[in-house]
């Protein structure tokens, strides 16, 4: 089946470090996006990358780093620098751009202890 | 940027019963408009869309209607069932950015047996 993989489903963490989250996606999408949720909240956009070797950063980026080195595979550095990292995180794909449908993951709930 | 705001914030309908839920954006060159449903510990799932250039659009007992001069759109759900119950989020495109959406911040409806 095509999806978008996110893992793991739970994540806790120690303040100072730095965590990555995995993404994963077999739908043969060119842009990946990575969102946070908090309650009460919409979804912010944190990076996005329209092709391999590409990204961007959203409107939240500080405190977060991405790569894309494989079209497939877009993971998540939350580093010690976000300073409230406690949060869900959302890895969506499209097709094309955001006028296209977005697939998202399961989500990471990230919490820092 | 976009700024998109959604209402009500929360929803309790009775089983059978109509739902409206009431989006506004900002910029007027926006031209996508996707709903999305969330259930409980997963990710946002597109129900539907509309572009700038349809005024309405049905897919069985989901609607949604796009005011553009007005800048505001709506989702309708008729005849609710209890799987229904989740939250919504209305989302629009930024003419200035092919690949973010503003998303807003959501709506929880609790459909009622």
């Amino acid at each position: 089946d095509g999806g978008i993989t996110q893992s793991p489903k739970y994540l806790f963490r120690k303040e100072g470090q730095n965590v990555t989250l995995s993404c994963e996606q077999n739908l043969n999408h060119d842009a990946m996006y990575w969102y946070r949720q908090d309650p009460g909240q919409g979804l912010r956009l944190i990076y996005y990358s329209q092709i391999v070797n590409d990204f961007q950063k959203g409107d939240i980026a500080e405190g977060y780093s991405v790569s894309r080195e494989k079209k497939e595979s877009f993971p998540l550095t939350v580093t010690s620098a976000q300073k409230n990292p406690t949060a869900f995180y959302l890895c969506a794909s499209s097709k094309q751009g955001a006028n296209t449908e977005a697939f998202f993951g399961q989500g990471t709930r990230l919490t820092v202890v | 940027g976009e700024n998109v705001e959604q209402h009500p914030s929360t929803l309790s309908v009775q089983e059978g019963d109509s739902a409206v839920i009431k989006c506004t954006y900002s910029d007027s060159a926006s031209n996508y408009f996707p709903w999305y449903k969330q259930e409980l510990g997963k990710g946002p799932q597109l129900i539907i869309d509309i572009r700038s250039n349809v005024g309405e659009k049905k897919d069985q007992r989901i609607a949604v209607t796009l005011n553009k001069t007005a800048k505001h759109f709506s989702l309708h759900i008729t005849e609710t069932q209890p799987e229904d119950s989740a939250v919504y989020f209305c989302a629009a495109s930024e003419a200035a950015n092919d690949y973010k959406l503003s998303f807003g911040a959501g709506t929880t409806v609790t459909v009622r047996a």
